[in-house]
């Protein structure tokens, strides 16, 4: 079945510094998405990306299929970015996400 | 706009206990229904999904059950409780069809702990 594997596993950061989350997967993908989890554990769909480059806000999403990676980056963080955030292959059924265990990013004033 | 809805916020169930959650999807029709369970400190697990009313496909089974009675409600029950059911559930719908189509939307969660 698909393995996932986030990086870095956790974070810190000063607010206002950059960073870069990455994703590998170990078989072939329907999509890529990513998603953020709330420290209550609601999640968020931040990217839809089954290939290329998407941007929203601050966030950008780049997933690169043949190399079997995607990427996340924060620009200019914030302390409400703190959370962990989660990548999810999806199966070329359509019909199932393997997530990862996540990065759990902490952002300080 | 579509909205999603899980009930109850939380529960704390006794073992051997039976449970049942809800999740009720509404402003889409036919959309994919999804059931996630989440272990303290582990990755979200797929338990079931659903493409239609009636028809159910089981992932992970978990001695758990899920049924979607109808087209905008999916139900996850156990008739006996073990401890570790204990966890953060998730319902989830994505569109099924179109661009995006398999985009997950989900719901809030119930944390359940189970003594």
């Amino acid at each position: 079945g698909q393995q996932v594997q986030q990086s870095p596993a956790s974070l810190v950061l000063q607010e206002g510094e950059n960073a870069e989350l990455q994703c590998n997967f170990s078989t072939s993908l329907n999509s890529m998405q990513w998603f953020y989890q709330r420290p209550g554990g609601s999640l968020v769909s931040l990217f839809y990306n089954p290939s290329g480059t998407k941007h929203s806000g601050r966030l950008t999403s780049t997933t690169v299929i043949k190399e079997r990676r995607s990427s996340l980056h924060i620009s200019s963080s914030q302390t409400t970015d703190s959370g962990t955030y989660l990548c999810a292959p999806t199966n070329s059924a359509g019909n199932k996400l393997t997530f990862g265990i996540g990065t759990r990013v902490l952002v300080r004033p | 706009a579509q909205t999603i809805h899980q009930w109850p916020v939380a529960e704390i169930k006794a073992v051997g206990s039976p449970l049942s959650l809800g999740c009720t999807i509404k402003g889409k029709s036919s959309p994919n229904l999804y059931w996630y369970w989440q272990a303290t400190g582990g990755t979200l697990q797929q338990l079931f999904y659903s493409i239609t009313v009636g028809q159910v496909e089981s992932v992970v089974q978990l001695n758990l059950s899920a049924s979607r009675p109808k087209d905008d409600q999916f139900i996850l029950s156990t008739e006996k409780l073990l401890l570790s059911h204990s966890g953060f559930y998730l319902c989830a719908w994505s569109p099924g069809q179109g661009a995006g189509a398999e985009t997950l939307y989900f719901g809030s969660g119930t944390r359940l702990t189970v003594l």
